[in-house]
């Protein structure tokens, strides 16, 4: 089984600032990365596939980044509505597909 | 695409829970569809999969030989059934359509069905 990690598990930035967002894999799963954004209450919301793809809807000023073991999402010009939950989860070794622990981006 | 789940259910340990998710604005025998848990305040869990083409499924390790996902393509509804149910089951259960025919990620959600296990 893959094991994903995130870090940090709580990131604080003020609106208008950059998040910086870690996901690393145990194994090398090629590019087969997706992020989510989940806030309470709500489903997860998919956010980037193929490591760097943006689904649709999602703005430009969200890009993910990396490939192997090592994958970045960014999120620029921080909004109030970006303050959720981000999980990344890789899908080249199945089954299982696995998820990270999540990274929670907070209003500093 | 929308997935439409069944509504949140109550049950004693021990019971089982069936759960369906409703797909609709899309051809239902072309994707597959996951089913992810969330325990209370925890991570996403993936139950398995399950091809809305062929009934093939994939299951994940730690719930086989508990959990079974069929599809009824007449009303294009995938359902989720998980026995001998313990209090560490509760959690809220999502259906997610994956837009290939195998397992990968997860393009559409549903809204969620909470299943609290309880004595």
């Amino acid at each position: 089984e893959i094991v994903m990690t995130q870090s940090p598990a709580t990131l604080s930035v003020s609106p208008g600032e950059t998040a910086t967002l870690s996901c690393r894999a145990s194994q090398n799963v090629s590019s087969d990365l997706a992020w989510y954004q989940q806030k309470p209450g709500q489903a997860p919301r998919l956010l980037i596939y193929g490591a760097s793809t943006r689904a649709t809807g999602v703005p430009a000023r969200v890009s993910g980044s990396g490939s192997g073991r090592e994958f970045t999402l960014t999120i620029s010009s921080l909004q109030s509505e970006d303050f959720a939950l981000y999980y990344c989860q890789q899908y080249n070794n199945w089954p299982p597909l696995t998820f990270g622990g999540g990274t929670q981006v907070e209003i500093k | 695409v929308q997935l439409v789940q069944s509504g949140a259910e109550v049950k004693k340990p021990g019971a089982s829970v069936k759960v369906s998710c409703k797909a609709s604005s899309y051809t239902f025998t072309t994707f597959g569809i996951s089913w992810v848990r969330q325990a209370p305040g925890q991570g996403l869990d993936w139950m398995g999969w399950i091809s809305a083409y062929n009934g093939s499924t994939h299951y994940a390790h730690h719930l086989q030989g508990r959990v079974t996902m069929t599809k009824d393509t007449s009303t294009s509804t995938v359902h989720m059934e998980l026995r001998s149910l313990r209090s560490d089951d509760t959690a809220v259960y999502y259906c997610a359509v994956t837009m290939y025919n195998y397992p990968c990620y997860f393009h559409s959600w549903g809204q969620g069905t909470l299943v609290t296990v309880s004595s």
